[in-house]
């Protein structure tokens, strides 16, 4: 499939170990953060979400963490596979209690065997 | 989570033609969005498709170029007007539905549009 992210910063990382990745919200007002997953050929996939009341939140190998102070975002992958290579990108909204959704410009992970 | 398909997944065209994207999901949905991704860059939100009224285009988007029908809670169209190569872009339909007492964002698989 097509490659999405070809200018993108690319993050490589040994199989099994953790990766972070991070990302910087333009809006303080946002409510609502979004880490999505990006595979060749494919639409973006929700991983997981935070609500701005929170700071961390963990799900399966995954776990966002929030910091409003510096409008900051980052994305931790325990255990890194290779099938988590692929774009990964924020996503932040509910200004105004909106359902639009502002994209960060993304990061392609690179997950060496 | 939703199932979403869109038609078509990738094509060619030229200048100054009209392509219309198709974007199916298996369940209705009051929210849809269309989403345009150029080459390496992210996300960009064109317009919400409102069921039974026109279409909310976000500032840089307007209806003559990107005309968006919404006949059900299941169906959208967009149309790429009048094309130019600055044209060719991912196209993407999303949609929201309420999960666990959120709302989150679903994306179809994209439509891979090349203007010659």
């Amino acid at each position: 499939g097509e490659s999405v992210g070809l200018h993108l910063p690319t993050l490589s990382v040994q199989e099994g170990d953790n990766s972070i990745i991070n990302c910087a919200y333009s809006n303080s007002a946002s409510d609502y953060f979004i880490w999505y997953k990006q595979e060749s050929g494919k639409g973006p996939q929700f991983i997981i979400d935070i609500r701005s009341n929170m700071d961390k939140r963990q799900g399966q190998r995954v776990t966002v963490l929030l910091n409003k102070t510096v409008k900051h975002l980052s994305l931790q992958i325990a255990a890194t596979q290779p099938g988590d290579s692929a774009v990964y990108f924020c996503a932040e909204g509910g200004v105004d209690s909106s359902y639009k959704l502002i994209f960060g410009s993304g990061t392609r992970l690179l997950v060496r065997p | 989570s939703a199932v979403i398909s869109q038609k078509p997944s990738r094509d060619i065209c030229q200048r100054g033609t009209s392509l219309t994207i198709q974007c199916q999901v298996d369940s209705q949905v009051t929210m849809m969005f269309w989403y345009r991704q150029q080459p390496g860059q992210s996300l960009t939100l064109i317009a919400t498709a409102n069921q039974g009224s026109e279409a909310t285009y976000e500032s840089g988007f307007v209806i003559d170029k990107f005309p968006i029908s919404r006949p059900n809670l299941t169906f959208s169209t967009l149309t790429v007007s009048n094309m130019s190569p600055e044209d060719s872009s991912i196209y993407l339909c999303s949609v929201e539905k309420e999960a666990g007492g959120k709302y989150e964002q679903y994306f179809g698989p994209g439509t891979r549009l090349t203007v010659t």
